[in-house]
């Protein structure tokens, strides 16, 4: 089983959709959580940090369930520019900084 | 915005070749990282750092090495290009404390003749 896995997609979604994508990890004692986007042939950029209490940023919410070792990033009204590949990133925190990456989730928005 | 650089951006280069992978960070960062991604593939550590002379291998076996001199800087170098060493290689620096997340650098497409 993988220390952090996403949900397969590809998502393929008319712009204005509201998209959701699911993330589990297995190290309970994870301390902390990202998303980043992806663009094709770019580097991971972060997108938002995920914090107990869930948060915001515009059109993005992401939630941290800790009990179920789950996190989910929320998109409304989808755009065009949305398209790319979503990562989960977990901070399992063996012996100082452990990130571990998520498979991804690529994200295509339609017009 | 981060303040991570990469270079070269593209290097193509023969079998056999020495190269060196440049990363340099202006943020003094304690930490910094190699990652290597083929296209459509995930992301796999190969190298990372602590600071100043520290530098450990990551989840992926890799020919490369890496040091550590100075904070900011922190190259990778393959002794002898192989064809299987294409890929992008992407270096990322963060602080250290928890709840910090990863900075990247724009990448080296690396492509072995």
């Amino acid at each position: 089983r993988k220390e952090v896995e996403q949900d397969p997609g590809p998502f393929n979604v008319p712009e204005g959709a509201t998209v959701a994508f699911n993330c589990t990890y297995s190290n309970s004692a994870s301390q902390s959580f990202f998303w980043y986007r992806q663009d094709c042939r770019k580097e991971p950029k972060l997108l938002m940090s995920v914090y107990s209490s869930g948060n915001e940023d515009g059109r993005f919410t992401a939630q941290l369930n800790r009990a179920s070792q789950y996190i989910s990033l929320l998109i409304r009204d989808s755009k065009l520019s949305d398209s790319a590949t979503y990562l989960c990133v977990v901070n399992m925190g063996n012996y100082g900084q452990n990130f571990v990456f998520g498979p991804g989730t690529r994200l295509s928005v339609l017009p | 915005e981060a303040d991570i650089y990469q270079t070269p951006r593209y290097l193509v280069i023969g079998t056999g070749k020495k190269i060196t992978l440049e990363c340099s960070q202006t943020m003094g960062h304690d930490k910094m990282y190699w990652y290597q991604q083929d296209p459509g593939m995930e992301l796999h550590l190969i190298h990372y750092s602590y600071g100043v002379n520290s530098t450990e291998k990551g989840d992926l076996s890799s020919e490369s090495t890496v040091s550590r001199i100075r904070t900011e800087h922190f190259p990778l170098t393959l002794e002898s290009a192989r064809p299987s060493h294409t890929s992008q290689y992407l270096c990322a620096s963060s602080v250290d404390r928890t709840g910090s997340p990863l900075h990247f650098g724009n990448g080296t497409r690396l492509t072995v003749t």
